[in-house]
């Protein structure tokens, strides 16, 4: 089976620009998670989407999105982009039971100047 | 708050010694614990879990309750396990989301 694929791999915008970033899952998994991985807060969880459904969300501001697609294709955007949002975003899918494992991608790497 | 404590930033031993990387947790509830490790230009990815109580590439890790700590250990460290280690809580109806600790960089010297 192929792996969790995010695109692109290298992102750099200015800021004030919004910034879309793309993860297919595997297949047959529905439920796919962000995160954000930083150098000083280390891993931390954006959101999850399950058929379309956002069912958890972490503590991040509003122009932080997520969308799922029915194919279980996510995307997530950001928007109004700041300094601070540089960073490697990792996706990851699982089945959908609750604490199942998760598979994740090589992340997009995104650079704010 | 959820919270997870890796102590040690960066852990070195030599090819042979036993390794113990160590992880207390802060977590409301009966949390799913996971191990997930990082090598050197991959992907993240799962190395154990607690509930499947298997020994993945001579790693085991202990819940011990009462102390609220999962720690990972190997007998005999190899120069392969070199890698960046996390220890990951997952609580209740937790779909999607681990709590990260901040990661413990193990480097195994021939």
């Amino acid at each position: 089976k192929a792996g969790v694929t995010q695109t692109p791999r290298y992102l750099i915008k200015t800021r004030g620009q919004q910034v879309t970033l793309s993860c297919s899952p595997i297949s047959g998994h529905r439920s796919v998670s962000w995160y954000q991985q930083t150098p000083g807060q280390g891993l931390q969880f954006l959101f999850e989407y399950f058929s379309e459904t956002q069912r958890n969300k972490g503590n991040f501001p509003g122009r932080f999105s997520g969308r799922q697609f029915s194919n279980s294709r996510s995307e997530m955007n950001v928007s109004t982009l700041e300094l601070g949002d540089s960073a490697l975003y990792l996706c990851a899918s699982s089945l959908e039971a609750a604490n199942s494992p998760l598979h994740f991608g090589n992340g997009t790497r995104l650079t704010v100047t | 708050a959820q919270r997870v404590t890796q102590p040690e930033k960066l852990l070195s031993v030599f090819k042979g010694a036993p390794v113990e990387l160590k992880c207390n947790y802060s977590y409301s509830g009966s949390p799913e614990l996971f191990w997930y490790v990082q090598y050197s230009r991959q992907r993240l990815q799962l190395l154990l879990r607690h509930i499947s109580r298997e020994s993945i590439k001579g790693f085991t890790a202990d819940l011990n309750k009462g102390e609220t700590s999962f720690h990972l250990k190997k007998p005999f460290a190899q120069e392969e396990d070199s890698a960046m280690y996390y220890c990951a809580p997952a609580g209740g109806t937790s779909y999607g989301k681990l709590t990260f600790g901040q990661g413990t960089i193990l480097t195994v010297h021939p």
